[in-house]
């Protein structure tokens, strides 16, 4: 069984454009994430959710909107898409917001914006 | 604030030798320190972990890493390269206590070659 999975797992769409990505994690945890990996490959967090709670947003525009329905989901809905936002998006879970539990990572979604 | 360096964004090494992969770390907090490695088009998976405990930490596939407070760096080592092990690698640094915030090195993309 697949820990944290991401839907979908490529995503072409064009500027203007508003779209949604999906995270399901079924390891139990309290704890979600979102990462942006850039073209270079550096990864940086964006936003982290507690039992449904925003806890992080790091500076991220507003037009990036997290929804959390319940403890095992995190989506991730853009508006407004731009060239920049091209990355690809991880989702992560980990047991608990603090300490340092690891976290588990899902496959990522490679967003393209032509 | 927390930091992380690595020094080499490519390493390149023959089947069966030593892997070296460098990283020092910056933190205002005692920190937790992370090896995760990112092979193409998958999601992250923990290498190893140290959490202020062992100062030489085991993880899987044959790696290991050793916190040096005095240097700062936790350098990540496997005593002989395996094909497989060609991936991209990242060091992390959170605070050990309170909310977990990863920092990610901008990564060391490990070559093997025959």
């Amino acid at each position: 069984d697949t820990a944290v999975s991401q839907t979908p797992k490529y995503l072409v769409t064009q500027m203007g454009n508003d779209k949604s990505i999906k995270c399901e994690q079924n390891l139990g945890h309290d704890t979600m994430y979102w990462y942006k990996q850039d073209s270079k490959k550096f990864l940086k967090i964006m936003f982290s959710y507690n039992n449904k709670e925003l806890i992080i947003n790091e500076t991220v525009p507003n037009r990036f909107s997290p929804k959390s329905p319940d403890k095992a989901h995190l989506n991730l809905h853009i508006n407004s898409l731009e060239l920049g936002d091209s990355a690809v998006y991880f989702c992560a879970s980990s047991k608990e917001l603090a300490g340092d539990y690891e976290q588990y990572f899902g496959p990522g979604t490679r967003l393209t914006v032509t | 604030a927390q930091s992380v360096t690595q020094l080499d964004s490519h390493v390149s090494v023959s089947e069966g030798t030593p892997v070296l992969l460098r990283c020092n770390y910056s933190s205002s907090y005692s920190p937790s320190l992370f090896w995760y490695v990112q092979h193409p088009n998958k999601g992250l998976q923990l290498l190893l972990k140290y959490t202020s405990a062992a100062t030489l930490v085991k993880g899987i596939n044959g790696f290991e890493a050793e916190f040096k407070k005095s240097e700062t760096s936790f350098h990540l080592t496997k005593p002989s390269a395996h094909m497989s092990d060609a991936a991209e690698y990242f060091c992390v640094v959170t605070p050990n206590t309170g909310f977990q915030k990863l920092v990610f090195g901008t990564g060391t993309r490990l070559l093997v070659s025959p």
